[in-house]
């Protein structure tokens, strides 16, 4: 079973520009939650996306957008990227929403440099 | 507003010795999870335990052993016997209501076991 894997795994933009982070969920895994951690702090959550529509939304300006496809995988947008946005970026899939029964499975982060 | 405080930023121990890491929630909601992740030098977070606010009977899992204490707003964990391995960034974090977007994640406590 293939888990959660992002990609790239390191990106350096100019403050600015424009970057979109991918994530492909584990098999079987309807849900995908996007977070951001700054260094030294606890993971944010940004949105979670069910069966391609958008469940949920943290305190994220409308700058950071996301899509989720037919299989599930998963992109995050941020435009107009600011230097506090240099982050590690973390998906997470689960098979559903149901805190009770479904935990989040994390990807290994892509880690995003502004500059 | 939910919200998790790990209040102890990092510990050190040497192997074998025990260590509690504290966690504090605060939750207006009576439906509600609690989560710990382990992070390794790695980044990819690694599911440890869900607890619900129903149910507040202490577990246990090899070396790891979690207390939650409602009346205290606590669910602390502890790790018997440290090893070397357990050397990680653990996060405490808190999922309100019954879905599983959302999750607010504490500030971490960076664990060193030394040999």
């Amino acid at each position: 079973e293939t888990g959660v894997t992002q990609s790239p795994t390191h990106l350096i933009k100019t403050r600015g520009q424009q970057v979109t982070l991918r994530c492909s969920s584990q098999s079987g895994h309807n849900t995908v939650s996007w977070y951001q951690q700054a260094l030294g702090q606890g993971p944010q959550f940004i949105f979670q996306y069910y069966r391609e529509e958008e469940n949920g939304r943290g305190n994220f300006p409308p700058r950071f957008s996301g899509l989720q496809f037919p299989n599930y995988s998963s992109e995050l947008n941020v435009n107009a990227l600011e230097l506090d946005d240099s982050a590690l970026y973390l998906c997470a899939s689960s098979p559903g929403v149901q805190a009770s029964s479904y935990e989040q499975y994390f990807g290994p982060g892509t880690r995003l440099t502004v500059t | 507003a939910q919200k998790v405080t790990q209040a102890q930023t990092e510990i050190s121990v040497v192997e074998k010795e025990d260590v509690t890491l504290d966690c504090v929630y605060e939750t207006r909601d009576t439906t509600y999870y609690l989560f710990w992740y382990k992070q390794p030098p790695s980044g990819e977070l690694v599911f440890l335990i869900r607890r619900n606010s129903f149910d507040e009977q202490n577990e246990i899992s090899g070396r790891y052993s979690w207390n939650f204490q409602k009346s205290t707003s606590s669910f602390n964990f502890t790790i018997t016997a440290s090893q070397v391995v357990d050397s990680a960034v653990y996060f405490c974090a808190l999922s309100e209501g019954r879905n599983n977007n959302d999750m607010r994640f504490g500030a971490g406590t960076r664990l060193t076991v030394k040999p």
